[in-house]
């Protein structure tokens, strides 16, 4: 069973903040929210992760509701070249032996 | 150049032939990772192995198998190859040690099955 769900697709201008909802309504206390990116086929990419404060990074935040069962990725000056799927995934933390599992996620298009 | 590399890059090949491929990393990571792609789908994990001893079924792993050769590489075989098994194939690593357990991707091997 999915663990989250996202918006198939969406776009943003390039410049404006791209705002990527995801709902993972059944999270648990240890699961952290990760999200990653595909660019085109390439390999994905870690972006950012978080238990329950917000976060930010060279490349995003992230703001995690206070009941946790949604986060919001945050992309702050979009460009042409964070066009890429995002991906939304829960992970239990101190399960070592638990691993990633991609869904479908967000298609972003950025628009010049 | 790459952390994790993999080989080849693109390959095509016939029904019932034995297929491999390869991943390297020099990021010294203990964790490997084998994921294959579809289109339009998200990524779904093979196998994956934490040490060298120690090699796992993932959520599809029938049809395929792995061998952990050393610390930094980790094979992908395909015994014999059939054409639903034509997908992106994608090799990532990570470190035991990380609290974050962020996981390292590499490039991906384009498979075609004919």
């Amino acid at each position: 069973d999915a663990k989250t769900t996202q918006p198939t697709s969406m776009d943003c201008a390039e410049g404006r903040a791209a705002n990527l909802p995801c709902n993972h309504s059944t999270i648990s206390g240890n699961e952290y929210v990760y999200w990653y990116r595909q660019i085109h086929s390439q390999g994905p990419q870690y972006i950012i992760h978080g238990l329950k404060n917000n976060e930010t990074n060279e490349m995003a935040s992230l703001i995690i509701t206070e009941d946790r069962k949604s986060s919001t990725l945050i992309l702050p000056h979009a460009t042409l070249r964070d066009t890429a799927v995002y991906y939304c995934i829960v992970r239990d933390y101190y399960n070592y032996g638990q691993n990633f599992v991609f869904g479908p996620g967000t298609r972003l298009s950025v628009l010049p | 150049d790459a952390d994790v590399t993999q080989t080849p890059r693109n390959r095509i090949t016939k029904t019932g032939k034995r297929i491999m491929l390869e991943c390297s990393q020099t990021k010294g990571h203990d964790r490997m990772y084998w994921y294959r792609q579809d289109p339009g789908l998200g990524l779904r994990l093979i196998y994956y192995s934490f040490d060298v001893k120690d090699i796992n079924k993932g959520e599809i792993s029938d049809g395929y198998s792995v061998s952990r050769q050393a610390q930094a590489k980790f094979s992908l075989s395909l015994e014999s190859a059939i054409p639903n098994q034509t997908a992106l194939y994608f090799c990532a690593t990570s470190d035991k040690g990380s609290l974050s357990y962020e996981q390292y991707f590499g490039p991906g091997t384009r498979l075609t099955v004919t």
